[in-house]
Order: C-alpha cells, then sequence, then structure tokens
C-alpha cells in the first residue's frame, strides 16, 4: 500500500539555525498538509496546501515557517531562525481529494530536537 | 473555537472485552469526523472516517458513530487483543479544507 513518507526520522538542530523537514506524499494525491505534536500534547495542525498554495493555515504557522513543493514529488516544511518550543514531532499527512471527504495518509514523522 | 475531548485517558482492559472509547466536540458544525490509531514512535493510521450526513461506519471490530447534534463520537472495539494496544485519537473536520482538529487521545491496553 502507498505511503507518506517522511525524512529526516529524526533531526537534532542547535537553536537559531533553519531546518528543513521533508515530506513525500502518496503519489496521486492532490491535497498535502504538516501537523506537528509538542510531546504530551495533542497533534496540532499548522498548514494545508493545495494547487501550488497555501489553503489554510494556523495561529501556530507565522512567518517563521514556510512549505513548498519543490518539484512532482516532495512537500517541505522550512523553519527559520529555531525556537527551543519549536521542539516536537512534525507530520505530514495527504489526502487525494477534496480532503473533507477523504481519509487523510500520515507519515511516521520527523522528531525535531532544538538544542 | 472548536475542542474536542476523549475519555478516558487511559484504559486498560483484559484480551476478549468489548470497549468503548468516547469523543466530544464543542461546535456540532463538522464537516467529518476521523478516527486514528497512533503506535508509540509511529505516525497516526486512519481507522474510519465519518461524513457529517452518516451515523456509523464499520471496519472489521471497529464501529464507530456519530451524534453530530449532542456533539459526540464513539469508537467500539469488539472482541479486544493485544494487538489493539495503542493511543486512538478522535480528529473532527470543521470544514472543506481538510483541517484536522484533535483530541488528546484515550491510550488503550489489552492485557492477555
Amino acid at each position: 500500500e502507498p505511503e507518506v513518507t517522511q525524512t529526516p526520522s529524526h533531526q537534532v538542530t542547535q537553536m537559531g539555525q533553519e531546518v528543513i523537514l521533508r515530506c513525500v506524499p502518496i503519489s496521486n494525491h492532490l491535497y498535502f498538509y504538516w501537523y506537528r505534536q509538542i510531546l504530551g500534547q495533542k497533534v496540532e495542525f499548522l498548514v494545508s496546501f493545495y494547487n501550488n498554495e497555501i489553503s489554510e493555515k494556523s495561529e501556530i504557522f507565522d512567518d517563521q515557517f514556510s512549505v513548498e513543493r519543490p518539484d512532482g514529488s516532495n512537500f517541505t516544511l522550512k523553519i527559520r531562525s529555531t525556537k527551543l518550543e519549536d521542539s516536537a514531532m512534525y507530520f505530514c499527512a495527504s489526502s487525494p481529494r477534496q480532503a473533507g471527504n477523504q481519509p487523510q495518509h500520515f507519515g511516521d514523522g520527523t522528531r525535531l530536537s532544538i538544542l | 473555537k472548536q475542542e474536542v475531548t476523549q475519555i478516558p485517558a487511559a484504559l486498560s482492559v483484559p484480551e476478549g472485552e468489548n470497549l468503548v472509547l468516547n469523543c466530544s466536540f464543542t461546535d456540532s458544525a463538522i464537516y467529518n469526523l476521523q478516527w486514528f490509531r497512533q503506535d508509540p514512535g509511529k505516525g497516526l493510521t486512519s481507522l474510519l472516517l465519518i461524513q457529517s450526513s452518516q451515523r456509523e461506519q464499520t471496519s472489521g471490530r471497529l464501529n464507530a458513530s456519530l451524534d453530530k447534534s449532542s456533539g459526540r463520537s464513539t469508537l467500539y472495539i469488539a472482541a479486544s487483543q493485544p494487538g489493539d494496544s495503542a493511543t486512538y485519537l478522535c480528529a473532527v473536520i470543521p470544514g472543506n479544507t481538510g483541517k484536522l482538529i484533535f483530541g488528546q487521545g484515550t491510550t488503550l491496553q489489552v492485557k492477555p
């Protein structure tokens, strides 16, 4: 069964550095998402992306964050000038059509540790 | 603001028992609702998606119900097995952008 793949599985970065988290969504999917889960807390929505533009973003997704689909397969989340509170598990998800009517498929996540 | 709550936070049952996990949400104007399973260190696996016009969905030993008017959903697991041990997450979909709003999850342990 097709899967959403995320790399790296674990990223350790110094505070203030930039980090790029990478995702390869399922190939025929059109809607893409990033979520994060701080240890012990709920999974939180960050951003949704469709047709090469952001369709919705949360208040967490401020100017420090950006997303890009640089080619036909990758979907990236960039965090500029990382902070300690950015430490979390980041999940990428995708769905084939209008996402409200189709299940979202999640990757195994990237654990981001900011030192 | 939509809030999703899951009760109980943790549950331990003997193998073979039938069980119910509860999810409640504060705003009944949802688009759909989705149940997930999360294993330690892993991503989320979709179990069932219930559209707002439906009252329930079934997959194998799992049955999810939805009562929009009361802001509740339940996940029923029949004949529980040790392999069902995981955290179960409920998420509502408030609109057609697909954004998911999650509850905090119920951690289930099924003892052999």
